[in-house]
Formats: structure tokens, C-alpha cells, sequence
């Protein structure tokens, strides 16, 4: 079945830098691209950015300069980096396949941001 | 601030029908027919449940549907099953700088 697993939890001090990934199986990785969506505590969901394979990337207004999403078509796998981590970035960050709809979704990176 | 607007909760008993709004602006919800909606239990990943304003996935139940009016969509759950208990985010692409834009969640409470 078609299954996206993201790497595991990540502490950071703030400024520094995350790097998650997100394994594809179940389905021809290069079909569809990637969205990041990610959500803090006893909030809602925000979307961060897409990336394709092949038609490139977009980034939400909001992360634009501080986030790059990349793939690795030879192990199937999405990476999102975020840069310059603050108290705020603290949240579960989520993958999900993207064909207009995000289905499905990773089980989730929760990162926590403290010094 | 979202940019699609959810009521913050709702509630129904076990066999009732419910509705949940979603109401944004003719560069989201208006212009395209590309709403989707998600269920989150507690503690889990989000779940497709509705994609293109009305399309179900497959093995998701058929008590679950989606419409649209203007600049509205709605989620409607009929015969309510505590299950069902959960929070729901629509979502849609938009026009703006921001491409993809979600709700702020309602809580359903059976």
C-alpha cells in the first residue's frame, strides 16, 4: 500500500537548522509530488510548500528564504529543511503526497525548538 | 488567522446528521473546484476523507459528503457514529502568494 515514513523527533537550539525526510513506497515516487504541512501544538494545520521531481518547487510566502524542499529519486525521498529555527517552529511536521488532495501523510516529525 | 473560516466546534448525537462550513474568498474556495477535507483523531496523522469538493476515497464512508456554494463548502456527516469524534480541516488551493490554504479546524463532538 502506499505509505510515506518520516524520520524521527529532532531537538534543536534556536538558529539552528532541521533536515526531515520522508520515504516513499507503494507508488511511483516521480507520479506525484510532495507537500510539507506542518502543525503546532493545539493547533491547526499549515501548509509550507510543495515539490515535484520533476516540475520543481513552491514554497508558501511565509517560509520563502528560510525553508528548501528537495527529492532524492534514486531512495524515493523528500526532504524539507528549515533554517534559523525560533520557539515558534516548534510543531509535528508532516509529508503528505499531493494529486490535488494530500493523501496520505506521513505519521509525522515532531521537532521541538529549545535552548 | 486562517484563511478558509470553520466554526471552532460543533456536536451532534450518535445518528444525527451534521454540517460543517467552510467558508472562504473567490481566490480559494470561489474559483476552484479543488477542496478537500480531513479528519485528525487525537494524537494521529490527518486523513483524506473528501478530495475536489465532493469526491470520496476509496474506503472512506459513504456517510461522509462534500458541496460547495460560492465561496462556501461543506462537510456533511450523516448518521453520526461516536467515531466520528474528531477535528476536521478543509482546505483549498488558492491564488494568492500562499498556494494551498487550510481552515482552522472544527472539533466534532459526538
Amino acid at each position: 500500500q502506499v505509505q510515506l515514513m518520516q524520520s524521527g523527533a529532532e531537538v534543536k537550539k534556536p538558529g539552528a537548522s532541521v533536515k526531515v525526510s520522508c520515504k516513499a513506497s507503494g507508488y511511483t515516487f516521480t507520479s506525484h509530488g510532495i507537500s510539507w504541512v506542518r502543525q503546532a501544538p493545539g493547533q491547526g494545520l499549515e501548509w509550507m510548500g510543495y515539490i515535484s521531481p520533476y516540475t520543481g518547487y513552491t514554497y508558501a510566502q511565509k517560509f520563502q528564504g528560510r525553508v528548501t524542499m528537495t527529492t532524492d529519486t534514486s531512495t524515493n525521498t523528500a526532504y524539507m529543511e528549515l533554517r534559523s529555527l525560533r520557539y515558534d517552529d516548534t510543531a509535528i511536521y508532516y509529508c503528505a503526497r499531493d494529486f490535488s488532495a494530500f493523501d496520505p501523510w506521513g505519521q509525522g516529525t515532531l521537532v521541538t525548538v529549545s535552548s | 488567522q486562517s484563511a478558509l473560516t470553520q466554526p471552532a466546534s460543533v456536536s451532534g448525537s450518535p445518528g444525527q446528521s451534521i454540517t460543517i462550513s467552510c467558508t472562504g474568498t473567490s481566490s480559494d474556495v470561489g474559483i476552484y473546484n479543488l477542496v478537500s477535507w480531513y479528519q485528525q483523531h487525537p494524537g494521529k496523522a490527518p486523513k483524506l476523507i473528501i478530495y475536489e469538493g465532493s469526491q470520496r476515497p476509496s474506503g472512506v464512508s459513504n456517510r461522509f459528503s462534500g458541496s460547495k456554494s460560492g465561496n462556501t463548502a461543506s462537510l456533511t456527516i450523516s448518521g453520526l457514529q461516536t467515531e466520528d469524534e474528531a477535528d476536521y480541516y478543509c482546505c483549498s488551493y488558492a491564488s494568492s502568494a500562499t498556494s494551498v490554504v487550510f481552515g482552522g479546524g472544527t472539533k466534532l463532538t459526538v
